[in-house]
């Protein structure tokens, strides 16, 4: 059926290095990829969003790549710091009589000092 | 503006016992949704809306109805609570339905 599937489940990084979270989906006519974090306690909030007619978008150390062909995508943050210990969801827009935005399971990020 | 304004933060039912689970927004969205979180399963779309008058199934509506009789409520009916409904309910807006989504702050219900 339709989904997304997210990996890894958790991810632990030492700060200062890179973290990447992939996502697959699985209809060929999506084409807005947005990515949310959330916080503890906390409603998801978007981080950055990128649609099918852009391969690569960066946001300061956030950066989201789009593979249309292989129908995956990816969150790229770089230079981790604390404050970016989270759930991250990434999710894409689904279309069968409207369309809606189906999520990933999340990756759970923790920064290690 | 207030945003997204989900009441209440908190709720207790018994088995077999209905409630409404209240959704607001102040932006005139057109795009609305119901998402259900539990651990380790993401976001799961219950029900959404793509303006007034008009809604649709998501991924987990069985036991959820819904209605959108304004721009601006997006309520969320459960009929008869099963312990498997317990979850926290996020409600979403956004301009469109391949935009930016707003979430409340989160609905807490408990079904023993």
């Amino acid at each position: 059926g339709e989904n997304v599937e997210q990996h890894p489940s958790t991810l632990s990084v030492q700060e200062g290095d890179s973290a990447v979270i992939k996502c697959t989906y699985s209809d060929s006519a999506s084409n807005y990829f947005p990515w949310y974090k959330q916080e503890l306690g906390k409603r998801p909030q978007l981080i950055i969003d990128i649609r099918s007619n852009v391969g690569e978008k960066k946001d300061q150390r956030i950066a989201v790549t789009l593979n249309k062909t292989a129908k995956h995508f990816s969150l790229h943050i770089t230079e981790t710091q604390p404050e970016d210990s989270a759930v991250y969801f990434c999710a894409a827009d689904l279309y069968s009589s409207a369309s809606k935005i189906i999520f990933g399971s999340g990756t759970r990020l923790s920064i290690r000092p | 503006n207030a945003g997204v304004t989900q009441t209440p933060k908190f709720q207790v039912l018994k088995t077999g016992q209905s409630m409404t689970l209240q959704c607001a927004q102040d932006m005139n969205h057109e795009y609305m949704s119901w998402y259900r979180q539990d651990p380790g399963m993401g976001l799961r779309l219950i029900h959404y809306s793509v303006g007034a008058g008009i809604t649709d199934q998501g991924e987990v509506p069985n036991g959820y109805n819904v209605s959108r009789s304004t721009t601006e409520d997006f309520p969320l009916r459960l009929l008869s609570a099963a312990p498997s409904q317990t979850s926290v309910y996020f409600c979403a807006s956004s301009r469109t339905s391949t935009g930016e989504l707003f979430f409340g702050e989160g609905s807490r219900l408990t079904v023993l």
